[in-house]
């Protein structure tokens, strides 16, 4: 079945490390997206990448990074610079044209 | 200002019922309108969609309501279940260069339909 797969499902980190968010695809879509998740703000965009080799800052980019080294894969870093990292972090892509498809998530929690 | 606006909240409905969320938006370039639902711990679901050429679309029990002039949009859930209970996200995006299509999302609304 295609669809987008997110690893881990939960993830603590401590305070000043930097961890890593998984985001595969295999629904061949050429744009990739990450948005984070706070209770009762919705959805708010990180960064994006239409292609490989190239992403773009979203709303909120401060803290994290990302890479785009292939078409299927579409990793987050939250770096130590994020002071307030704790929040649902989802992952999408979309076909030229088409709609999202998200992933399943990542919990990441401050220990 | 790329906005998007959404309440109620939280809505309780019974059984059967009808369920009215409603969004607002104030960038006159966005031109796709999605609603979303999303279960605990899982990622957002399309649920039905609408460009503003249209003024009301309907897929089974949902249905979107377009209001250009007014600059709103609302989804209508008719026969609520318990099943849908969930939290249903509004979004607005534009066209952009490029394969990418920037979503804005309004707050969300966490639907209880009791049994």
């Amino acid at each position: 079945d295609g669809g987008i797969t997110q690893s881990p499902k939960y993830l603590f980190r401590k305070e000043g490390q930097n961890v890593t968010l998984s985001c595969e695809q295999n629904l061949n879509h050429d744009a990739m997206y990450w948005y984070r998740q706070d209770p009762g703000q919705g959805l708010r965009l990180i960064y994006y990448s239409q292609i490989v080799n190239d992403f773009q800052k979203g709303d909120i980019a401060e803290g994290y990074s990302v890479s785009r080294e292939k078409k299927e894969s579409f990793p987050l870093t939250v770096t130590s610079a994020q002071k307030n990292p704790t929040a649902f972090y989802l992952c999408a892509s979309t076909p030229l044209g088409g709609g999202y498809t998200f992933g399943s998530g990542t919990r990441l929690t401050v220990v | 200002q790329q906005q998007v606006k959404q309440s109620p909240q939280s809505l309780i409905v019974q059984k059967g019922g009808i369920s009215i969320i409603n969004c607002a938006y104030e960038n006159t370039a966005f031109d796709y309108f999605p609603w979303y639902q999303q279960f605990p711990g899982k990622g957002p679901a399309l649920l039905i969609a609408i460009r503003p050429d249209v003024s009301e679309k309907k897929e089974g029990r949902f249905t979107i309501s377009f209001n250009k002039s007014a600059k709103q949009f609302s989804l209508h859930i008719m026969d609520s279940q318990p099943g849908d209970s969930a939290t249903y996200f509004c979004a607005a995006s534009m066209k952009s260069s490029g394969s990418a299509r920037q979503l804005t999302f309004g707050s969300g609304t966490q639907l209880t339909v009791l049994p």
